[in-house]
C-alpha cells in the first residue's frame, strides 16, 4: 500500500524559533498534499492544501506567513512553523493523494509530528 | 461549508458488533471515508464509499446513503485492539484539492 513518511516524529523547540517538518510519499507520486493539525482529543483540522509547483491554498484562519508550505517535487512537501509559540504546540499530520491509479481515490496519512514549543 | 456529526463515545463488549453512525451535509460530495486512529498516532484508512450501498472488508463494513447524508461503520467480532477513535471524513469538490473534512471522531472502548 501507499506509504507516507514524516520527519521529525517529535520536536521540542524554544519559543521564537522555526521548525521545518518534511512529508514524503515513498512509493507513489503525489500531486496534492494536505497539512492537518490536531489538538488533544479533537479532530483533524485542515490547514492547507499544496500542489506540486504551485502556491499552497490555506484554510480560513491559518496564517500563510506563519506556516510556510513548499511542495517542490511530486514526493516532498515541507511545512515550516516560523517564530513558533507555545500555542502552536500540536500534532501536525500530512497526507498525500496519488497522481493516478486506484490510490488516487484515497488520502494516505503520514505518522505525524508532535511539536512542543516551550 | 458542511457539518459532520458522529457520536462522541461508544462502549462495546469484546466479540460483539458495533455500529458507528455519521451524518453529513456538504455542497459537493465526492466520497466518504472512515479512518481509525489510536492515541498519538496518525489515522489509518479503513474504507471508502462514493456510491450508495454497503462495502465489506473483513470485520469492517461501511454503508452510505447519499440522499440521506448518512453513513455507518460496522465492526464485527470486536477485539480489544479495536479500541480507538473512528473518524468519519467527507471529500468535498469545493475544497482545494478535494481535501477531506473530518468529523470530531467517535472514541470506541472495547471491554472484556
Amino acid at each position: 500500500g501507499a506509504v507516507v513518511s514524516q520527519h521529525p516524529s517529535r520536536v521540542i523547540c524554544k519559543s521564537g524559533t522555526s521548525v521545518k517538518i518534511e512529508c514524503r510519499s515513498l512509493d507513489f507520486q503525489a500531486t496534492t498534499m494536505f497539512w492537518y493539525r490536531q489538538f488533544p482529543k479533537q479532530s483533524l483540522m485542515l490547514m492547507a492544501t499544496s500542489n506540486e509547483g504551485s502556491k499552497a491554498t490555506y484554510e480560513q484562519g491559518v496564517e500563510k506567513d506563519k506556516f510556510l508550505i513548499n511542495h517542490a517535487s511530486l514526493t516532498l512537501s515541507t511545512l515550516t512553523v516560523t517564530s513558533a509559540h507555545p500555542e502552536d504546540s500540536s500534532f501536525y499530520i500530512c497526507s498525500a493523494r496519488a497522481a493516478s491509479g486506484r490510490s488516487q481515490e484515497t488520502q494516505y496519512f503520514g505518522p505525524g509530528t508532535r511539536l512542543l514549543v516551550l | 461549508g458542511q457539518n459532520i456529526d458522529q457520536p462522541t463515545e461508544m462502549t462495546a463488549t469484546e466479540g460483539a458488533i458495533v455500529q458507528i453512525n455519521c451524518t453529513y451535509q456538504t455542497s459537493g460530495f465526492n466520497g466518504l471515508f472512515w479512518y481509525q486512529q489510536h492515541a498519538g498516532e496518525a489515522p489509518t484508512f479503513l474504507s471508502y464509499n462514493v456510491l450508495d450501498g454497503l462495502e465489506e472488508k473483513g470485520r469492517f463494513s461501511s454503508f452510505l446513503s447519499r440522499s440521506k447524508g448518512y453513513s455507518y461503520l460496522l465492526l464485527k467480532e470486536l477485539q480489544m485492539k479495536d479500541s480507538a477513535s473512528y473518524l468519519c471524513a467527507v471529500r468535498d469538490r469545493s475544497n482545494s484539492g478535494y481535501a477531506l473534512n473530518f468529523g470530531k471522531g467517535t472514541s470506541l472502548l472495547v471491554t472484556p
